[in-house]
């Protein structure tokens, strides 16, 4: 699977766009892009995901840019309970390795009142 | 309320005990895996089952059972706890292993003594 790269921290203004930035230069063109985020405590949570086009859906989008190698999931009006660490994670469906989501450290998102 | 329930959701344990995990989900999801994360750390995959009767390691297996007698649930076993076993451990299913819709559990917070 691909290595992804995330700011460590991020700080959003509340009722504002949240923009998480992600790197995946080294991502292979069955793999997809997959997002994830964990509250304090909480089980980790699916959000979004996509291979090559934009996905939306009711809690964010994805923006996947044409040459795959990064991607930026938008939280449209960020409200204190979107306050958790975001994970980018990139892997195959099928396939050796197929069966694990590989969790990095993420980026924690702080949305500010 | 459909999803994963894991109990208990704290243990302490003494070194050398053995106690079972529990993981149950209702939504007739084929893969269930168990997962433990560490202070500061991404999620490490223990093991993992595609099916009743079909259970495989991840990345993390040492220490740990497990065994898929039904759809529905999917128990962790540890069979001599170590305190380097003191971790959050969480449960998830998906329809499929694929990496999206996951649904995790709450957690079960364990302490080995």
């Amino acid at each position: 699977d691909a290595k992804t790269t995330q700011p460590t921290s991020m700080d959003c203004a509340e009722g504002r766009a949240a923009n998480l930035p992600c790197n995946h230069s080294t991502i292979s063109g069955n793999e997809y892009v997959y997002w994830y985020r964990q509250i304090h405590s909480q089980g980790p949570q699916y959000i979004i995901h996509g291979l090559k086009n934009n996905e939306t859906n009711e809690m964010a989008s994805l923006i996947i840019t044409e040459d795959r190698k990064s991607s930026t999931l938008i939280l449209p009006h960020a409200t204190l309970r979107d306050t958790a660490v975001y994970y980018c994670i990139v892997k195959a469906p099928r396939g050796a390795g197929s069966y694990q989501l590989t969790f990095g450290k993420g980026t924690k998102l702080s949305v500010i009142p | 309320n459909a999803g994963v329930t894991q109990t208990p959701k704290f243990q302490v344990l003494k070194t050398g005990q053995s106690m079972t995990l529990q993981c149950a989900q209702d939504m007739n999801h084929e893969y269930m895996s168990w997962y433990r994360q560490d202070p500061g750390m991404g999620l490490r995959l223990i093991h993992y089952s595609v099916g009743a009767g079909i259970t495989d390691q991840g990345e993390v297996p040492n220490g740990y059972n497990v065994s898929r007698s039904t759809t529905e649930d999917f128990p962790l076993r540890l069979l001599s706890a170590a305190p380097s076993q003191t971790s959050v451990y969480f449960c998830a299913s998906s329809k499929k292993p694929s990496g999206y819709g996951y649904t995790f559990g709450s957690g079960t917070r364990l302490t080995v003594v």
